[in-house]
């Protein structure tokens, strides 16, 4: 079992919808997660942060987390077709935080 | 710098050749990563430094790849006999301390032929 697992997708949405992307993680012990947006050819950039159970809003984006799931989530509202790219779950595991990453979901959002 | 800077952007080795990456962190970051990226994966961890201490090399591959960090700032991530299975982006990374996320350069894509 990978240590974060993400669906692959593709996830297609049309535009103005929301959309839910979903990541499980296996280590109960880990206290903080991220999510980065990825475009085709470009490098990670960090868009949400969570560290405690429950949810967590910063504009179209809400970041969901449940420990005793060992889940975390993404919501994206209103997505517009600039939202199209892959969405990678990470964790940070270790001592010292290293980031785990799951394989990501590609996101399309269609006109 | 303003953000992590990465060099060369682009790589194609010979198999068989060594390879230098380059990574200049975000000034005054104390941690830098390295990690590896196939297509259509998510990145992989090779290495992290505290300073110039490399606190964790557990990820990387084999002992053809090297890095180092000797100055607590730039760091040089080196593949020795480069393979054809090396073939990949090697994004370095940056964070202030623990607890923060990570800033991404761009990447280095290394094809090996």
């Amino acid at each position: 079992q990978k240590e974060v697992e993400q669906n692959s997708g593709p996830l297609s949405v049309p535009e103005g919808a929301i959309a839910s992307l979903n990541c499980t993680y296996s280590d109960r012990g880990s206290q903080s997660f991220f999510w980065y947006r990825q475009y085709s050819g470009k490098s990670p950039e960090l868009i949400m942060f969570i560290y405690s159970n429950g949810d967590k809003e910063d504009g179209r984006f809400t970041a969901q987390l449940n420990k005793a799931s060992q889940y975390v989530s993404l919501l994206i509202r209103d997505s517009q077709p600039s939202d199209s790219a892959t969405y990678l779950c990470a964790v940070f595991s270790g001592g010292y935080n290293k980031l785990i990453f799951g394989a990501g979901t590609r996101l399309a959002v269609h006109p | 710098g303003a953000g992590v800077s990465q060099s060369p952007r682009y790589k194609v080795a010979k198999r068989g050749q060594d390879v230098a990456l380059r990574c200049d962190p975000i000034s005054g970051h104390v941690s830098l990563f390295w990690y590896q990226q196939a297509l259509g994966q998510g990145p992989e961890f090779l290495t992290y430094f505290q300073n110039e201490a490399q606190l964790d090399k557990s990820g990387l591959p084999s002992d053809r790849f090297f890095a180092e960090r000797p100055e607590g700032s730039v760091s040089t991530l080196k593949i020795q006999r480069t393979q054809q299975e090396d073939s990949a982006v090697y994004l370095c990374a940056s964070s202030q301390g623990q607890g923060d996320g990570y800033t991404f350069g761009s990447g280095t894509r290394l094809t090996v032929v």
